[in-house]
């Protein structure tokens, strides 16, 4: 089974940041990667897929990199809202893997 | 606009069963893969199932192969998960979940709390 793994697990930063999260799979997943953004009480919400592909009415500072198995998210602008647990997911199999999360929390 | 109402959800204890169901609207629930997705009380995500748009193509985790079974009623635009020999560690909040294609997972419902303790 591929295992996915996130960094860091809590991120920490101020409206207006850049902020990057990583996330890096067992084995290669080609770009067959998707990120969630979730909020606290809500289920989650597809943001990115296929890597660096951006989900119709997802704001542009949202944007994903990378291949194989290494992927990254950024946000880049921090607004308030940003403010949630975000997971990657790989879609390379029939049985998918979620990293642990990251949460994002604003200074 | 898509909506997924699950429902069924509640306490039950060790050893026991339960089933959740989910209505789907809003999409063409036939031509969809459709997976239930769970979350323990604080932790992360865990896809447990998935059934084709025409039930040929099921799958599970391994963590509840055997205890679980996934069908759905394309006629009812209603998708089920029966539970048995549930586990405390199957307490969590189980959210089903439509796929866009290969486990890209597009539309989410607002999850059914089912809480396994004696």
């Amino acid at each position: 089974d591929i295992q996915m793994t996130q960094s860091p697990s809590i991120l920490s930063a101020s409206v207006g940041d850049r902020v990057i999260m990583t996330c890096r799979a067992s084995q290669s997943i080609g770009t067959w990667l998707a990120w969630y953004q979730q909020k606290p009480g809500k289920a989650p919400k597809l943001i990115i897929f296929k890597a660096s592909n951006t989900q119709s009415g997802v704001p542009s500072r949202f944007s994903g990199s990378g291949s194989g198995t290494e992927f990254s998210l950024t946000i880049s602008g921090l607004l308030p809202d940003d403010s949630a647990t975000y997971y990657c997911q790989q879609c390379n199999d029939y049985s998918p893997a979620f990293g642990q999360g990251t949460k994002v929390e604003i200074k | 606009e898509v909506h997924l109402v699950e429902s069924g959800g509640g306490l039950v204890k060790p050893g026991g069963s339960l089933r959740v169901s989910c209505a789907a609207s809003g999409f063409s629930f036939d031509t969809h893969t459709m997976n239930w997705v769970r979350q323990a009380p604080g932790k992360g995500l865990e896809w447990i199932s998935s059934i084709s748009s025409n039930s040929a193509y099921i799958y599970y985790a391994d963590s509840v192969r055997g205890r679980f079974t996934i069908s759905r009623d394309n006629a009812q635009n209603s998708l089920y998960l029966e539970m048995s020999n549930l586990r405390v560690e199957d307490t969590a909040v189980y959210y089903c979940v439509s796929e866009v294609g290969r486990r890209l997972f597009d539309y989410w419902g607002q999850g059914s709390l089912v809480t396994v303790s004696s």
